[in-house]
């Protein structure tokens, strides 16, 4: 079965410290694969996204992420995080041929002044 | 410019009773519209999600039925509320067939159910 996997759920770095944030998909093919943010209390917001091509692609806020597909992950990093980057980060992948997309169950960041 | 509205934003209900969550969408056209479930520790939880006029597909056995009487607006009701049934519910768009494009996020209903 499909299944999306962020295996921690809490992580906690200094201000100006890199950041980076796991995710591991369950597929058999490559699938469409993105990462959102979600602000307290509010909606997600796509952070980047991932097709085809070169698999380092570069987000919004400075974030980029990795496509592997030996390992079957998507990692996502920021080499300097800010204290404004505290929130949760949710990775999903989306169903080729389908209209359905799969969220991990969220990695929730917390930020030290 | 594209928006999504939900409401209404908080939501507290006793056990037993009606619910009908709305969303609208603006800015776009034949989109295709999800309802997200989300609760603590268990990340975003497909519900329903909707290709068109009257086309509904449910993902979860539950409780809680969808409706998308026009284009852009997609409704969440039940006929009777369980404990189980609270959670941040969350609306969404996306254009195009397959899902390559991002879904758009709406800010969300927090139902509490007691």
């Amino acid at each position: 079965a499909q299944s999306v996997t962020q295996p921690d759920i809490h992580i906690t770095v200094s201000e100006g410290a890199s950041l980076e944030l796991r995710c591991n998909y369950s597929y058999g093919a490559t699938p469409y694969l993105f990462w959102y943010v979600q602000s307290p209390g509010q909606g997600l917001q796509l952070l980047l996204k991932y097709f085809s091509g070169d698999t380092l692609v570069q987000g919004i806020k400075g974030f980029e992420a990795e496509f592997k597909r030996s390992q079957s992950s998507f990692n996502l990093r920021k080499p300097s995080v800010h204290w404004s980057d505290a929130a949760e980060y949710f990775c999903a992948v989306g169903l080729p041929g389908t209209y359905k997309y799969i969220f991990g169950t969220g990695t929730r960041l917390k930020v030290l002044a | 410019s594209q928006t999504i509205h939900q409401w209404p934003a908080t939501l507290v209900q006793p056990v037993g009773s009606p619910l009908s969550l709305e969303c609208t969408v603006e800015g776009t056209s034949n989109p295709n519209l999800y309802w997200y479930r989300q609760a603590a520790g268990r990340g975003l939880q497909l519900l329903f999600y909707s290709v068109g006029i009257g086309q509904i597909s449910s993902e979860v056995p539950q409780n809680l039925s969808a409706s998308r009487p026009q284009d852009r607006q997609f409704i969440l009701s039940s006929k009777k509320l369980l404990l189980s049934d609270s959670g941040f519910y969350l609306c969404a768009w996306s254009v195009g067939v397959g899902p390559y494009n991002e879904q758009f996020f709406g800010p969300g209903t927090r139902l509490t159910v007691l």
